[in-house]
């Protein structure tokens, strides 16, 4: 069936270094692909979506691009920030009426100073 | 312009004890979920309703039940309570014009003793 995995966390940084969490699917169809970010005690925010193949999407200085080849979207960022500690999940869109996105189970990011 | 809200935002509850979650979107969006979020499982969907009038079970339905009370809202009760189901609770919306992408409410910390 339709599923998402991302890889575990936690992830530890240091502030201004690199990170990439990676994020695999397996759908039918053309789904649309979305990293959403939970801050403590928040609920989810969407932080980026692509909706097509290699489509890339971004915000906030994070980036993920659609490779239907690879069935990848991984979150990418060059310098990351102490703000930047969240839980980051990757999650499918079938882009069908009645349905839920499926999410991924989430990978913590710790960025200390 | 409120976007989700949740209703309460904690609550402790006794084993058997009964309560609602409620869940309110301004958005004007058709389809409303409910997830609860516990250590190392990601989300889960509980229920969801792809619109006013239609509810359906997720990965998880026992011991809840739903009311999409209008296109606003969307009630998630437990008629007796179990340990089992202290969890993060959130609500969600979402409308087809945006490829399903969901807007989450701030959460409902359950606890059940």
């Amino acid at each position: 069936g339709d599923s998402v995995t991302q890889m575990e966390g936690p992830v530890t940084l240091s502030e201004e270094a690199c990170l990439t969490i990676n994020c695999t699917y397996t759908a039918t169809g053309y789904p649309s692909l979305f990293w959403y970010v939970q801050y403590p005690g928040e609920g989810l925010q969407l932080l980026l979506k692509a909706t097509k193949a290699d489509d890339k999407g971004s915000n906030k200085g994070f980036e993920a691009t659609y490779r239907k080849e690879t069935t990848s979207f991984h979150l990418e960022k060059g310098s990351v920030q102490v703000s930047d500690s969240a839980v980051y999940f990757c999650a499918l869109g079938l882009n069908q009426a009645g349905t839920a996105l499926i999410f991924g189970k989430g990978t913590t990011l710790s960025v200390s100073s | 312009n409120a976007g989700v809200t949740q209703t309460p935002k904690f609550q402790v509850l006794k084993t058997g004890q009964s309560m609602t979650l409620q869940c309110a979107q301004d958005m004007n969006h058709n389809s409303m979920y409910w997830y609860r979020q516990d250590p190392g499982m990601g989300l889960r969907l509980i229920y969801y309703s792809a619109s006013e009038g239609t509810t359906d079970k997720g990965e998880v339905p026992n011991g809840y039940n739903v009311s999409r009370l209008n296109k606003r809202e969307f009630s998630l009760r437990l008629e007796s309570a179990a340990p089992s189901q202290t969890s993060v609770y959130f609500c969600a919306s979402s409308t087809r014009g945006q490829n399903y992408e969901q807007y989450f409410g701030p959460g409902t910390r359950l606890t059940v003793t």
